[in-house]
């Protein structure tokens, strides 16, 4: 199973500031027929499912704002908030789809500062 | 409208049985293939289970096989998850997701949640 390492596990970030969360994988997500990385990002807040941000890394889903983004780097993947706004508040998981089972990580919970 | 309903979680003693049902509408059942995730009070989200398209290939968390079985209709458009030698363990909100070949899982429902004890 390809495990998923996510941190830090919670930040706290000043409204209009940078937020970066980290994630590892434990083995290559790179999916060879496309060279893309199959690795996604979800926002989930209380009581709501998960939400699709990003996917193959950096792609971000329609409707989400560009203050979201993503980057990869080997195994290494970092989602940023580059202004956060008080709506962001929320749980955040990197998940791979490149093979099964599907892989989470832990979740970063981010909140206003 | 894409919309994914659960039903069927309830409180269930230890040992028991639970089927879960997800009725899909507003995208093409047939054309996506299908999971179960879950998310235990607090916790984070864990995979379940697959089906791929048709129903002819399914895939189960070593947590869950032997006790587990994901099925789809097609016909009806809708997923379902029959769940027995129930444990404590497998309390947790219960979502049914949708996802096409070689992209993220991008439709989810709002959860159905069960419950075992005694």
């Amino acid at each position: 199973d390809i495990v998923m390492t996510q941190s830090p596990d919670s930040l706290a970030v000043s409204l209009g500031e940078r937020a970066t969360i980290n994630c590892k994988s434990s083995q290559s997500v790179l999916h060879n027929s496309y060279n893309k990385n199959f690795l996604a990002w979800y926002q989930q807040k209380p009581g709501q499912p998960p939400k699709l941000l990003l996917y193959l890394a950096s792609t971000r889903e329609s409707g989400v704002p560009d203050r979201f983004s993503g980057s990869a780097s080997g195994t290494d993947f970092t989602l940023t908030i580059s202004s956060l706004q008080a709506e962001d508040v929320a749980l955040y998981y990197c998940q791979q789809y490149y093979s099964l089972p599907l892989t989470f990580g832990g979740g970063t919970k981010v909140e206003i500062k | 409208e894409v919309q994914l309903v659960e039903s069927g979680g309830a409180l269930v003693q230890p040992g028991g049985s639970l089927r879960l049902s997800c009725a899909v509408s507003g995208f093409t059942f047939s054309n996506y293939r299908m999971h179960w995730v879950r998310q235990a009070p607090g916790k984070g989200l864990v995979w379940v289970a697959r089906i791929n398209t048709d129903g002819s290939y399914t895939s189960y968390a070593d947590s869950v096989k032997g006790r587990f079985t994901i099925s789809r209709d097609n016909a009806k458009n809708t997923l379902y998850l029959q769940m027995s030698s129930l444990r404590a363990e497998d309390t947790a909100l219960y979502y049914c997701a949708g996802q096409q070949y070689d992209t993220p899982v991008d439709y989810w429902g709002l959860g159905t949640l069960v419950t075992v004890s005694s």
